[in-house]
């Protein structure tokens, strides 16, 4: 069956620091990659998409890669601030025509200290 | 714009009861999704609404839940009895049918079952 696993439920970072979370899935081959922040009492909200062509994304302080060899994507947050503490999802994507399916992992939460 | 909308926020119901969950997407967004979160464990896909037309209902856990979209506008989600187990957050999400893959979601409503 299709298992997807971020790397730890918890990360604890300075601020400044570049946090990097980890997304590992098996028995799967998605065409596209998306992270998500969730902040308690909210839905995700989108932050990134990846393609499987696509080595790495980046969108201001963020950065993604995709590496479907290793079946890994990491997610960078440079720089990072107490307002970026939240946690974050990876979900694999799988294609049904011109809408996407997610699946997501369980979430790393991040927490980012002065 | 408004972003999605899910009513109510919180429902504490008994065992054997009935809720309606209800959802209002963006406008103009077709797609429409269910998605679970049960307690500790990942959020996970229910169910796919192109307007009124079900795509993929393969994530309903049982035949207790009963998904529609009459008019292809707001959904409802209604799960009667409910159980136990159906404890969770329900989120719903939208996105527009052939635009970004992306999906927005709602703030989610939380099920309690008693």
């Amino acid at each position: 069956s299709q298992k997807i696993e971020q790397n730890s439920e918890a990360l604890n970072i300075q601020e400044g620091k570049t946090a990097t979370l980890t997304c590992n899935y098996t028995n799967y081959s998605p065409a596209y990659l998306q992270w998500y922040r969730q902040d308690p009492g909210r839905g995700p909200v989108f932050l990134l998409l990846i393609r499987e062509n696509e080595k790495e994304k980046r969108k201001e302080r963020l950065k993604v890669t995709f590496d479907t060899t290793l079946k890994q994507s990491l997610f960078h947050i440079t720089a990072s601030q107490p307002a970026d503490s939240a946690t974050y999802l990876c979900a694999l994507d799988s294609l049904t025509g011109t809408a996407s399916k997610l699946t997501f992992g369980t979430g790393t939460r991040l927490q980012v200290t002065l | 714009e408004a972003g999605v909308t899910q009513f109510p926020s919180h429902s504490v119901i008994e065992k054997g009861q009935t809720v309606t969950l209800r959802c209002d997407p963006i406008s103009g967004h077709d797609n429409l999704y269910w998605y679970r979160r049960v307690m500790g464990k990942e959020i996970k896909f229910l169910l796919h609404f192109v307007k009124e037309s079900k795509q993929d209902e393969s994530g309903m856990p049982n035949n207790r839940f009963l998904a529609e979209r009459t008019g292809g506008t707001y959904s409802t989600l209604k799960v009667q009895p409910a159980e136990l187990e159906d404890s969770g957050v329900y989120f719903c999400a939208s996105s527009q049918v052939g635009g970004p893959r992306e999906q927005y979601f709602g703030p989610g409503t939380r099920l309690t079952v008693t």
